[in-house]
């Protein structure tokens, strides 16, 4: 979804180094997260947010952290990056329309990242 | 979160009719029915959502039975565009707050021409 960007959209790194992901969006959305995928799997959830106030930790948030700079943007750190965490990471944002029930979830391109 | 089951691989042609079938046993009342469907090198991409019955888009179908423990997506006359894994999700918007996205292995579709 091009509303949805991604940046950097490949980056290599060494192990130890801290790097930053980063996602904006301009879909006006207050939801925003962050997943992992790995060669064959599915998607694993690090961190989410409903609003610029709310950060919340998903199923796999060890060894990351993330900033939620404004509404339209969502950043996610690894402090000390290793191998282990190379896979492809996309950033989300979705809406919960009052009285509704319905969400759907719109993805980024993704970040590609090899730690070495 | 009710777990669900999908064939791990399909294969069909261009122009033939696609039906990928989801098992999910224990799904609860409020839980929705999510298909997403995610290219190489790409993020997912929203399919279609339903609660019951039928329903149908521009781009699918998807069929629920009364007992909802499982769901069909049906594409109608593929493309070779349309090889791409398929992820059939369940999930509660309102209890929890949001539709926490639980994405298994999913269905690996090809096409051939």
């Amino acid at each position: 979804d091009a509303d949805v960007t991604q940046t950097p959209r490949n980056r290599i790194t060494k192990t130890g180094k801290r790097i930053m992901l980063e996602c904006s969006q301009t879909k006006g959305h207050d939801r925003m997260y962050w997943y992992r995928q790995d060669p064959g799997l599915g998607l694993r959830l690090i961190y989410y947010s409903f609003d610029v106030k709310d950060i919340n930790k998903g199923e796999i948030s060890d060894g990351y952290s993330v900033s939620r700079q404004a509404q339209a943007k969502f950043s996610l750190s690894l402090e000390s990056a290793i191998p282990n965490q190379t896979a492809l990471y996309f950033c989300a944002t979705s809406d919960l329309r009052p009285g509704s029930l319905q969400e759907t979830q719109y993805f980024g391109p993704g970040t590609r990242l090899l730690v070495l | 979160l009710a777990k669900t089951t999908q064939p791990i691989s399909m294969d069909s042609y261009e122009g033939q009719e696609v039906n990928i079938t989801c098992s999910h046993n224990n799904i609860a009342t409020n839980d929705y029915i999510t298909w997403y469907q995610q290219f190489p090198s790409q993020g997912p991409r929203f399919i279609i959502q339903g609660y019951k019955t039928k329903v149908t888009n521009e781009v699918a179908s998807l069929f629920i039975p009364a007992d909802r423990k499982s769901s069909t997506l049906s594409l109608p006359r593929v493309s070779l565009s349309d090889t791409a894994v398929y992820y059939c999700l369940v999930g509660d918007s309102m209890n929890t707050g949001f539709q926490k996205l639980v994405f298994g292995t999913g269905t690996r579709l090809l096409v051939s021409p």
